[in-house]
């Protein structure tokens, strides 16, 4: 399995503009999670699915966050407008939700510049 | 609900000296804990987890952790530390439900 996709790698965008950042996730998983990477606030979790639905939205820090997954296979986060203090590294990681919690496997993350 | 506090935002550490990395977690059911590690620029990879089979776990690149319930920590160890060592290290922890919590994280750094 190629683990858990993130594109793009690099996002340079200007304040005001729509981004949207995409997750494959490893196929079979049925859990998806969004975090966000910050010096100042370290790793946040964003939002989680479980078997596509969302399940805890608390950690989207405001409106202009959103995030879909239409499919198993698929995911969106989607910023619209963005600021720069969204500037961050956004990481999609997914797992499998069975009797045993099994640990989250990482993307390579998404680099977010907003300027 | 969990939480993870992962005591020391740096730490360092001689090369071949005894590498500890302290986490304290808060949970209201039996925990899953786990202990991941970050290079740079990239995303973060297991290093090992605890799901109450045993509670000294071992884990990849020589690193282990112990599960104290008395003392609610999950610390990770590695008796003699390597210049490749030198990363992030997160400390998480998930209960009944899938979601995952990261700490803070500390830096380890090696020197020479």
């Amino acid at each position: 399995d190629a683990g858990v996709i993130q594109s793009p790698r690099h996002e340079v965008t200007e304040m005001g503009q729509e981004v949207t950042l995409r997750c494959k996730p490893i196929s079979g998983h049925n859990s998806l999670f969004w975090y966000r990477q910050t010096m100042m606030r370290g790793l946040e979790l964003l939002i989680y699915f479980n078997n596509n639905v969302p399940i805890d939205d608390s950690g989207m820090p405001e409106d202009r966050f959103s995030a879909k997954m239409p499919n198993a296979s698929f995911s969106t986060l989607k910023i619209q407008p963005s600021e720069p203090r969204d500037s961050a590294v956004y990481f999609c990681a997914s797992s499998l939700d069975g009797e045993v919690n099994t640990e989250a496997f990482f993307g390579q993350g998404t680099r977010l510049t907003v300027v | 609900a969990q939480s993870v506090t992962q005591l020391g935002s740096h730490v360092s550490v001689s090369e071949g000296a005894l590498v500890l990395l302290r986490c304290n977690y808060s949970s209201s059911v039996p925990p899953y804990l786990f202990w991941y590690v970050q290079y740079p620029n990239q995303g973060l990879q297991l290093l090992l987890k605890y799901t109450s089979a045993a509670t000294l776990v071992k884990g990849i690149n020589g690193f282990e952790a112990e599960f104290k319930k008395s003392e609610t920590s999950f610390h990770l160890t590695k008796p003699s530390a390597h210049m490749s060592d030198a990363a992030e290290y997160f400390c998480a922890v998930s209960g009944s439900a899938s979601k995952i919590i990261f700490g803070s994280g500390t830096r380890l750094s090696i020197r020479p």
